[in-house]
């Protein structure tokens, strides 16, 4: 089955210095691979997706992650963080390819990123 | 462009009421449609998909059923509302390329 784990519940961080939220994954075949940002009582906003092509993906809002195949991780990563940018951040997978699941997503749990100025 | 609205944003209903929620996509045509409940501000659960009108798979059983009468609408009911109903549910498309999924803004549900 195609999964994400997303090993921390919380990351703190310093506005000005660089974020990393970590992402792992468990695939058969080539991973579709998603980030999206929840703010609260909102819906979820794409940021940004690894298909194929280079390791490093750029997004919105000036996040960027990197495709690690020997390690299977999809870190998100942002070199200068903003108080603004915490919320909730999620981690996805496309399901299958046989089309079982109508190729929806499977999350992670979740990680709360807080942004201190 | 495309946009997705669902609707109502909060809901309060008491236990044993029926529910429909409801969600429809505009500027596509013949999208993959998703409910998911998120708990306690948590992880998302998909609960139905459909990839057709009237086609409707379900991933987990439970009190809730879902149905696609148009293109771009999907509706979630329930004849009979539980306690653990309770939550945020929400509700997104992709196109046939599937590759990312778009979200609607959620509803609240609280069932009292």
């Amino acid at each position: 089955a195609q999964s994400v784990a997303q090993p921390e519940d919380q990351v703190n961080v310093a506005e000005g210095n660089p974020l990393t939220v970590k992402c792992t994954y468990s695939v058969s075949g080539n991973p579709y691979l998603f980030w999206y940002v929840q703010y609260p009582n909102r819906g979820l906003q794409f940021l940004l997706k690894y298909i194929t092509g280079d390791n490093l993906v750029k997004g919105s809002y000036g996040f960027e992650a990197e495709f690690n195949k020997s390690q299977t991780s999809f870190h998100l990563k942002k070199p200068s963080a903003l108080v603004s940018d915490s919320a909730l951040y999620f981690c996805a997978v496309r399901g299958p390819s046989n089309s079982n699941s109508g190729y929806a997503l499977n999350f992670g749990k979740g990680t709360s990123l807080l942004v201190t100025p | 462009s495309q946009t997705i609205h669902q609707w109502p944003a909060t809901l309060v209903q008491p236990v044993g009421s029926p529910l429909s929620l409801e969600c429809t996509v505009e500027g596509t045509s013949n999208p993959n449609l998703y409910w998911y409940r998120q708990a306690a501000g948590r992880g998302l659960q998909l609960l139905f998909y459909s990839v057709g009108i009237g086609q409707i798979s379900s991933e987990v059983p439970q009190n809730l059923s879902a149905s696609r009468p148009q293109d771009r609408q999907f509706i979630l009911s329930s004849k009979k509302l539980l306690l653990s109903d309770s939550g945020f549910y929400l509700c997104a498309w992709s196109d046939r390329a599937n590759t990312e999924a778009f979200f609607g803004q959620g509803t609240r549900l609280t069932v009292v």
